[in-house]
């Protein structure tokens, strides 16, 4: 699986966007850039995912630059609650052993009053 | 709607004794992953199932750990005997199965092996 990069922490002020990047300079072009994040003493919770173009949800908007080397995920007006370590990862499509995810260290974003 | 349950949520036991994890997946999804969590060694996949039948458990780390699907809407990870070095957070984890399906995480159980 593709590795990917990630900075070890962000701030941000509530009620600003929260910009966090990843680079997956190696991806391949079948495979999927996917964000899921944990807060403490939670479960990862699934973000959103994408292959080239890029996405929106309720939740969040992934942006993937051309190249597909890289990628910023975009919390729109960060809450407190969104204080959290972030993951991106890269992962194949298809099933078998292609279904498990591969998890980094990630970011630990902070979102400050 | 329910998410992944799992029981129980904390679990505190001495070494050498048996331990058992549950997980009820989410109705539907046919993919099941048992992960745990360290501070040093972070998120790593055990162990996945679909349809019940175990598919990759290249994550387990010895013969004491075991896991098993009886069914769709069951699964338990045992640790047998517990060691001080199996503490740590596992969580189960399920999905839909097909192509890009995302995963679906419990709060999982802590537990902790004196």
């Amino acid at each position: 699986d593709a590795k990917t990069t990630q900075p070890t922490s962000m701030d941000c002020a509530e009620g600003r966007a929260a910009n966090l990047p990843c680079n997956h300079s190696t991806i391949s072009g079948n495979e999927y850039v996917y964000w899921y994040r944990q807060i403490h003493s939670q479960g990862p919770q699934y973000i959103i995912h994408g292959l080239k173009n890029n996405e929106t949800n309720e939740m969040a908007s992934l942006i993937i630059t051309e190249d597909r080397k890289s990628s910023t995920l975009i919390l729109p007006h960060a809450t407190l609650r969104d204080t959290a370590v972030y993951y991106c990862i890269v992962r194949p499509p298809g099933g078998g052993s292609n279904y498990k995810l591969t998890f980094g260290k990630g970011t630990l974003l902070t979102v400050n009053p | 709607d329910a998410g992944v349950i799992q029981s129980p949520r904390h679990e505190v036991t001495e070494m050498g004794q048996e331990v058992t994890l549950r997980c009820k997946p989410i109705s539907g999804h046919n993919s099941l992953f048992w992960y745990r969590q360290t501070m040093m060694r972070g998120l790593e996949l055990l162990i996945y199932f679909n349809n019940n039948v175990p598919i990759d458990d290249s994550g387990m780390p010895e013969d004491r750990f075991s896991a098993k699907m009886p069914n769709a809407s069951f699964s338990t990870l045992k640790i047998q005997p517990s060691e001080p070095r199996d503490s740590a957070v596992y969580f189960c984890a399920s999905s839909l199965g097909q192509d890009n399906s995302p995963l679906h995480f419990g709060n999982g159980t802590r537990l902790t092996v004196t």
